[in-house]
C-alpha cells in the first residue's frame, strides 16, 4: 500500500531563505507526483506536476525534482517570501487514478 | 482562468439526513474526483469518475455514498444518511485527461460539512 511522508512537518524561516521540502513514497511505481499549496481553511492550489518519466519541473521560484527509484521528491523554494506561508502537500498518483497525499509541511516565512 | 466551483461552501446537517454536495468541474475536463479532509488530517481520496462511470473508489466510499453527473456540467456527491464522522471538508477536483493521460488535478475551494 502506497504511503506518502513529508518532512519536516513544520518549518519557520526568515524571509529570503532558500528552502527544501521533502516528500517520500514507499512504492516507486507511480504515474505522476503533484505538489500543492493549501492556505488555512482553503482549497488546494496546484503548484507543479511531475510525470513519472520526468526528473524535474520548474515554475518561477519553485523547482520540484523526482527520484522514482529512491521514492523521493523535493520542492525547492528560492528566495522565500511571507506570502509563501502555507501548508505544502505532496501527492502521488499510484497508477490507480487517485492521488495519495502526505501530511504536509506547514511553512511560515517571517519578515 | 477556469476553475472548479463547489456549492455550498458550508453545510450543517443533522445525523441521518441526506446531503448533496455540488461541483462544477472545469469545462472540457474528462476526469472527476471527490476527496475529503477531516480537520487536522490528510486529504483522502473518495472516488474517481471517468467516461460516465466510477473508475476507482476507496474503502470510505461505501453504500452511503454515490456520485452522479446529471448533465454536462455538474458533478455531485450524495451522502444518503450522514454520520458524525462524515464531518469534513469535501473537495471536488477535475483533470483534463486528453488522450487518456492523467494530468494535473485542479481542486475546488471545498464544502465544509458539519454533521450534528
Amino acid at each position: 500500500k502506497q504511503e506518502v511522508t513529508q518532512i519536516p512537518a513544520a518549518l519557520s524561516v526568515p524571509e529570503g531563505e532558500n528552502l527544501v521540502l521533502n516528500c517520500s513514497f514507499t512504492d516507486s511505481a507511480i504515474y505522476n507526483l503533484q505538489w500543492f499549496r493549501q492556505d488555512p481553511g482553503k482549497g488546494l492550489t496546484s503548484l507543479l506536476l511531475i510525470q513519472s518519466s520526468q526528473r524535474e519541473q520548474t515554475s518561477g521560484r519553485l523547482n520540484a525534482s523526482l527520484d522514482k527509484s529512491s521514492g523521493r521528491s523535493t520542492l525547492y523554494i528560492a528566495a522565500s517570501q511571507p506570502g509563501d506561508s502555507a501548508t505544502y502537500l505532496c501527492a502521488v498518483d499510484d497508477n490507480t487514478d487517485k492521488l495519495i497525499f502526505g501530511t504536509g509541511t506547514r511553512l511560515q516565512v517571517f519578515p | 482562468e477556469p476553475e472548479v466551483t463547489q456549492t455550498p461552501s458550508h453545510q450543517v446537517t443533522q445525523m441521518g439526513q441526506e446531503v448533496i454536495l455540488r461541483c462544477v468541474p472545469i469545462s472540457n475536463h474528462l476526469y472527476f474526483y471527490w476527496y475529503r479532509q477531516i480537520l487536522g488530517q490528510k486529504v483522502e481520496f473518495l472516488v474517481s469518475f471517468y467516461n460516465n462511470e466510477i473508475s476507482e473508489k476507496s474503502e470510505i466510499f461505501d453504500d452511503q455514498f454515490s456520485v452522479e453527473r446529471p448533465d454536462g456540467s455538474n458533478f455531485t456527491l450524495k451522502i444518503r444518511s450522514t454520520k458524525l464522522e462524515d464531518s469534513a471538508m469535501y473537495f471536488c477536483a477535475s483533470s483534463p485527461g486528453l488522450a487518456g493521460v492523467r494530468e494535473t488535478q485542479y481542486f475546488g475551494p471545498g464544502t465544509r460539512l458539519l454533521v450534528l
